[in-house]
């Protein structure tokens, strides 16, 4: 099947730095690609949805500011993490839609804030 | 109440028993259904899609149910390597068609 790459895999940082993140789709073009997130034990919740050539689309309750989101060609969006805190920790997932319902996931990018 | 509910687990079960996970969804508009397993400290993979008409993949089987709003999935002669977290997943047919996931079932097959 097609491939997503995140790199880097596993990211530490101080608090307060930023943290740069990407995704990439290796075999095939996407419009649209998602971020989510997962804290130890529970669900993947979705972050952004990353439009190639336009604004994200950020859910309820996640802070635009605070994670900057870029898709600036069809196989390539990042989520910057600005000012990390410790309560960021967490696995950051993008996953890209091949079609209507194909979305293939990358395989994570696991961030800790000291 | 959360879009898509799952039973935690963990489902602790001998091999070559057969187990049954359950899942229930609250936006009747939903479209498109999955079960996707994930390992520990990796991504989901998808493991297959749930249609009205029920599907079968080896020993995996997953039924659907719209009018109850009930996805299932069935494994029969569990293998260990069938250990992981199953994760329930639905999609509306919205503008971005993001997928929405339920918490997951834990399953754990012991020798």
């Amino acid at each position: 099947g097609a491939v997503v790459s995140q790199h880097p895999s596993r990211v530490i940082c101080k608090s307060g730095t930023s943290v740069k993140i990407e995704c990439r789709s290796l075999d095939f073009q996407a419009t649209t690609m998602f971020w989510y997130r997962q804290f130890p034990k529970k669900s993947l919740m979705l972050m952004a949805t990353s439009n190639e050539g336009s604004k994200a689309t950020y859910e309820q309750g996640v802070e635009k500011d605070k994670f900057l989101i870029n898709h600036a060609s069809l196989t390539l969006s990042t989520l910057t993490v600005t000012s990390a805190h410790p309560e960021d920790s967490s696995f950051y997932i993008c996953s890209a839609r091949e079609s209507a319902d194909t979305q293939y996931f990358g395989p994570g990018t696991r961030l800790t804030v000291l | 109440r959360k879009e898509v509910e799952q039973d935690p687990g963990p489902f602790n079960v001998p091999e070559g028993a057969t187990v049954a996970f359950n899942c229930t969804y609250s936006n009747s508009a939903s479209q498109s259904f999955f079960w996707y397993r994930q390992d520990c400290r990796k991504e989901p993979k998808l493991l297959m899609s749930v249609y009205s008409s029920g599907n079968e993949d080896g020993r995996f089987t997953a039924q659907l149910n719209r009018a109850s709003q009930y996805i299932s999935l069935l494994i029969r002669d569990s293998k260990l390597s069938d250990s992981a977290t199953y994760l329930c997943v639905v999609a509306q047919y919205t503008g971005r068609r993001a997928l929405t996931f339920g918490s997951g079932t834990r399953l754990q097959v012991q020798p």
